[in-house]
């Protein structure tokens, strides 16, 4: 089973309203990182999150890791065009000796934004 | 634009071949990592370089290698090529020594295309 899920895989929404993407993890994570991509484009990092219950925004998108580190949500509000995409997360793992390092990435969430 | 290129943009060969890939850093950025993409495997880090030096190994094959040179620009090499390693290859890079997640902010490339037949 995979490692990581993100949910939903897709999402369809009228522009300026509000959105959540949700990526969740078997096990506790180190690391949880979000990207954004264009269709077919490069990536764009978006934003690290490293401590439970940390939150971070970039422009008008907002991250949050949950406190046993296993859960994180993406949300944009008020939607715009420019926010269609595909987004990703991302999460580094160690085992439990803290070696074996381990960065395993979600099957990544269709966004888009009918204006 | 990133400030991250990568060279070549497309790549067409035959199964068995062998391919470089080329990536030049951001001015100043220390740190390369390499990334594979398809509609399989979805996204998958492959190796990360901080100055010259292997910092990170991810679920790189054996046929496949890579290296950073002096002048920070790192080459991705693909030998015996299979049909599976037709993929979208993304270079990135970053200032420091951080986890290939991203603990400091990644900039990405434009990626090379690799179509194998």
């Amino acid at each position: 089973s995979q490692e990581l899920e993100q949910s939903p895989q897709s999402l369809i929404v009228q522009e300026g309203k509000n959105l959540t993407i949700n990526c969740t993890s078997s096990k506790t994570l180190y690391g949880l990182y979000w990207y954004k991509q264009k269709y077919g484009e490069g990536l764009i990092f978006l934003m690290m999150l490293q401590k439970g219950g940390e939150e971070k925004s970039h422009e008008k998108i907002t991250a949050k890791l949950d406190e046993k580190k296993q859960q994180s949500s993406l949300h944009i509000t008020a939607s715009q065009p420019s926010h269609a995409g595909i987004y990703l997360c991302g999460a580094d793992y160690f085992d439990s000796g803290g070696s074996n390092y381990k960065l395993t990435f979600g099957k990544g969430t269709l966004l888009t934004v009918n204006p | 634009d990133s400030g991250v290129t990568q060279t070549p943009k497309h790549l067409i060969t035959a199964t068995g071949q062998r391919v470089t890939l080329r990536c030049s850093p951001r001015s100043g950025d220390l740190s390369v990592y390499w990334y594979q993409q398809s509609l399989d495997q979805g996204l998958q880090f492959l190796i990360q370089y901080y100055n010259g030096e292997e910092r990170a190994k991810g679920n790189i094959l054996e046929r496949f290698s890579a290296q950073q040179f002096p002048d920070l620009h790192s080459e991705l090499n693909l030998s015996s090529l299979e049909l599976g390693d037709s993929a979208l290859y993304f270079c990135a890079s970053s200032v420091g020594y951080g986890l290939a997640g991203g603990t400091d902010t990644q900039y990405f490339g434009p990626g090379t295309r690799l179509t194998v037949l």
